[in-house]
C-alpha cells in the first residue's frame, strides 16, 4: 500500500463546476499538506499550503486537511479549461528533512 | 528572475550507457532536490543537498544512482548503467532554505532507455 493514495482519474467535468479532488494517507507523522498543480511537460507548481489540520482558502481554490481521518481535500469553484492539469497532493513530516510524499495525482479536465 | 532549469529535455539513450542530468536552481536557493515521476506514478523522492552538509540519498534506488552539487549550485544526476526501468521524468526542485515548504521545480528530463 502506497503511503499516499490518490484517484488518478481522469475526472472530467463542465466548466463552471465545483471541482473535489482528495488524497489519503497512511502515516499519522506528516504535518505538512500541499497540493501542486502540474501541466503536461511541465514541473510541478505550487498551488497551496497548509499546516496541520483546517481550511485554507486562496481565491477559488480551498484546501482543507482532517488529520484524524488522514484526509485531504482540495475544492476548486468555477473550474475553467484552464484548470485543466494533473493536481498532486504532497506531504511532508515536522522535521529537518525536506522531501516531500507524493501521491499518485490527478487528471482533470475541465470541458468548456 | 529564472526558475530552476534543467538539462537537457529529453534524452534517449541505450541499456548499459552512463547519462547525466543537470540541474541549475534558483540563484540563492540553498536547498535542492532530485525526485523522479514514472508513468502513471507520483513523484518519487531521489536525493537532497542543503549547503555544504552531507546529501540525504535515502531515496535513490540502487547504487547506480549519484548526484553531486558543486559550489553550492548546479547539480548532476548521475546513472550508471542504464536500465529500461530507469526510464522516467527527473525532476528538480530547489528551495530557500531547507524549512522552507516551497519548492520549486524545473520542466524535467524526460528520460527514455532503450
Amino acid at each position: 500500500q502506497k503511503e499516499v493514495e490518490q484517484d488518478p482519474g481522469p475526472l472530467s467535468v463542465p466548466e463552471g463546476a465545483i471541482v473535489s479532488l482528495n488524497c489519503t494517507y497512511s502515516n499519522s507523522a506528516f504535518q505538512y499538506f500541499m497540493w501542486y498543480r502540474q501541466y503536461s511537460r511541465k514541473g510541478p507548481e505550487l498551488l497551496m499550503y497548509t499546516y496541520s489540520s483546517g481550511n485554507k482558502e486562496d481565491g477559488r481554490f480551498t484546501a482543507q486537511v482532517d488529520k484524524s481521518s488522514k484526509y485531504i481535500s482540495l475544492f476548486i469553484r468555477d473550474s475553467q479549461p484552464s484548470d485543466s492539469a494533473t493536481y498532486l497532493c504532497a506531504m511532508r513530516l515536522n522535521n529537518a528533512g525536506n522531501m516531500l510524499t507524493f501521491g499518485g495525482g490527478t487528471r482533470l479536465m475541465v470541458k468548456p | 528572475g529564472a526558475g530552476v532549469s534543467q538539462s537537457p529535455s529529453n534524452k534517449v539513450t541505450e541499456k548499459g550507457k552512463d547519462v547525466e542530468l543537470r540541474c541549475d536552481p534558483i540563484s540563492g536557493h540553498t536547498a535542492l532536490y532530485w525526485y523522479r515521476q514514472s508513468l502513471g506514478q507520483g513523484l518519487e523522492f531521489l536525493i537532497y543537498f542543503q549547503g555544504n552538509s552531507a546529501p540525504d540519498k535515502s531515496g535513490l534506488p540502487s547504487d547506480r544512482f549519484s548526484a553531486e552539487r558543486t559550489g553550492g549550485s548546479v547539480s548532476t544526476l548521475t546513472i550508471q548503467r542504464t536500465q529500461q526501468e530507469d526510464s522516467a521524468v527527473y525532476l528538480c526542485a530547489s528551495s530557500f532554505r531547507l524549512a522552507q515548504e516551497t519548492q520549486y521545480f524545473g520542466p524535467g528530463t524526460r528520460l527514455l532507455v532503450l
